[in-house]
């Protein structure tokens, strides 16, 4: 499976901020994916990472507030915009697998917003 | 959007025993199963994939697929202090013209000595 990287590991925010986490994989991958999961709950997709075209977006998650960037195979950007601590939480990016639909997570994100 | 439901738990088991943890999904259309395992802190890590009905092995760990009941299964043997962790299962669906996978809210398993 790809190797997954992800910068910041973690990161304490004031209100009202604006933050950009990265996501690096080892080798070229079609599909990129932005997960969110909240303190003591499931993974929640946030939107499919596309290369070369916006991102596309899950029920009750907007660009605006979660803009994307997908600039080539192996790196994609997940900004958390104008934050609140409603969005603290942990952010995971994943890349589909080779083999069917699996997918593989970075290490995560842990935002606390305060 | 299609469902994946799990039993929270915690699921108690103790070591040497065969845990058995359970999925359930509302999509007969889905092909593809998973489940992975998330220790406290850390990310989610596959440990399974299914497609066919059946059992499918791999070590320590058995998957199960009934597509008639939309009931998917894992069962780890020989249970260890370490496999203590939440199993969440996944499902693939294909929506919107995009793939994507479905998690269940995982159920916590507690193997104790």
């Amino acid at each position: 499976s790809a190797v997954i990287s992800q910068k910041p590991s973690r990161d304490i925010c004031q209100r009202g901020t604006s933050l950009t986490i990265q996501c690096q994989v080892d080798s070229q991958v079609t599909m990129m994916f932005w997960y969110r999961q909240q303190p003591g709950q499931s993974l929640t997709l946030i939107a499919t990472a596309n290369q070369g075209s916006e991102a596309t977006y899950e029920s009750g998650f907007v660009i605006d507030k979660f803009p994307i960037s997908r600039p080539n195979l192996t790196f994609s950007t997940l900004t958390v915009s104008n934050m609140s601590p409603e969005d603290s939480s942990i952010y995971l990016c994943s890349v589909r697998g080779t083999l069917g639909y699996e997918q593989y997570f970075g290490p995560g994100t842990r935002l606390t917003v305060t | 959007q299609k469902e994946v439901e799990q039993n929270s738990g915690p699921l108690s088991v103790p070591e040497g025993a065969i845990a058995s943890l359970n999925c359930t999904y509302s999509d007969r259309g889905s092909q593809s199963f998973f489940w992975y395992r998330q220790y406290s802190g850390k990310s989610p890590e596959l440990i399974m994939s299914i497609y066919s009905n059946g059992d499918k092995e791999d070590g320590r760990f058995t998957a199960q697929l009934n597509k008639a009941s939309q009931y998917v299964s894992l069962l780890i043997r020989d249970s260890q202090p370490s496999d203590s962790a939440t199993y969440l299962c996944a499902v693939h669906e294909f929506s919107g013209g995009y793939n994507k996978l479905i998690f269940g809210a995982g159920t916590r398993l507690a193997v104790h000595p």
